[in-house]
C-alpha cells in the first residue's frame, strides 16, 4: 500500500496569508493524486484532482502540484471558510490510500 | 446538482450484519463508478470498496475483504454495501461516493453526508 505523510499536522496561518500544505508519496504515483476538504461534521469535499486540475466550483485561490513522490497545496489568500482538515490522496495503485490530513486553523 | 443520501447505519452487535444503501440523483448514475469510503469520528479516511463503471468488476480493501459485498441497482439509482461478520473495528462513518474521472471508483469526486454505524455489544 502506498503510504502517504502530511506535514504538518498543523499549520496556523492568518486570514489573507497564503497556505502550503505537503504531501509525501512513499512511491511514485504519478499524477494521480487528490486533495479533499472536510470541515467538522460535514462530508469531504474534493478540491483537486490530477494533481493539479481543480474540481468544479473550486475558486482559483486553491492549486495544486506535484508529480511523483511529493505533492502540494496551496491557498493563496485564506478566506475564513478555508479553516478545515485537508486530505492528500493517491489513485494510482491499489488500494487508493489518503494521508492522515492537515488540519488547518487560524492564527 | 449530484446527490448522495446514505441510509442504513446504526447499532450492530459483533459478528452481525447491516446493508448501507446510498440514494443517488443529479446525475448519470449508470454511467459512474462508485465507491464507499469510512472514517472513524476525529479519525482519518479510509477507501473501502469500489465498482467499475464499465466491466462492474468490484475492489475492496483488504480489511473488508471476504465480509463486504457492493453492489448497484441501476433501475433504481441505489448503491449498497452489504456488511457482515462484523467487527468493533468497522464502527465509523461510511460515506458513498461517485468517481466522475476515472473507471473504476478510486477518485472521490462527491461524497454523500454519510451514515455511522456502530458494532457494539
Amino acid at each position: 500500500e502506498v503510504v502517504l505523510t502530511q506535514s504538518p499536522a498543523t499549520l496556523s496561518v492568518s486570514p489573507g496569508e497564503r497556505a502550503t500544505l505537503s504531501c509525501r508519496a512513499s512511491q511514485s504515483v504519478s499524477s494521480n493524486f487528490a486533495w479533499h476538504q472536510q470541515k467538522p461534521g460535514q462530508a469531504p469535499r474534493l478540491l483537486v484532482y490530477g494533481a493539479s486540475t481543480r474540481a468544479t466550483g473550486i475558486p482559483a485561490r486553491f492549486s495544486g502540484s506535484g508529480s511523483g513522490t511529493y505533492f502540494t497545496l496551496t491557498i493563496s489568500s485564506l478566506q475564513s471558510e478555508d479553516f478545515a482538515v485537508y486530505y492528500c490522496q493517491q489513485y494510482n495503485k491499489w488500494p487508493p490510500s489518503f494521508g492522515q490530513g492537515t488540519k488547518l486553523e487560524i492564527k | 446538482e449530484v446527490r448522495l443520501l446514505e441510509s442504513g447505519g446504526g447499532l450492530v452487535q459483533p459478528g452481525g450484519s447491516l446493508r448501507l444503501s446510498c440514494a443517488a440523483s443529479g446525475f448519470s448514475f449508470t454511467n459512474s463508478a462508485m465507491a464507499w469510503v469510512r472514517q472513524v469520528p476525529g479519525r482519518g479516511l479510509e477507501w473501502v470498496s469500489g465498482l467499475n463503471r464499465d466491466t462492474l468488476s468490484t475492489n475492496y480493501a483488504d480489511s473488508v475483504k471476504g465480509r463486504f459485498t457492493i453492489s448497484r441497482d441501476n433501475s433504481k439509482n441505489t448503491l449498497f454495501l452489504q456488511m457482515t461478520s462484523l467487527r468493533a473495528d468497522d464502527t465509523a462513518i461510511y460515506f458513498c461516493a461517485r468517481d466522475a474521472v476515472t473507471l473504476f471508483g478510486v477518485l472521490m469526486t462527491d461524497w454523500g453526508q454519510g451514515t455511522l454505524v456502530t458494532v457494539s455489544s
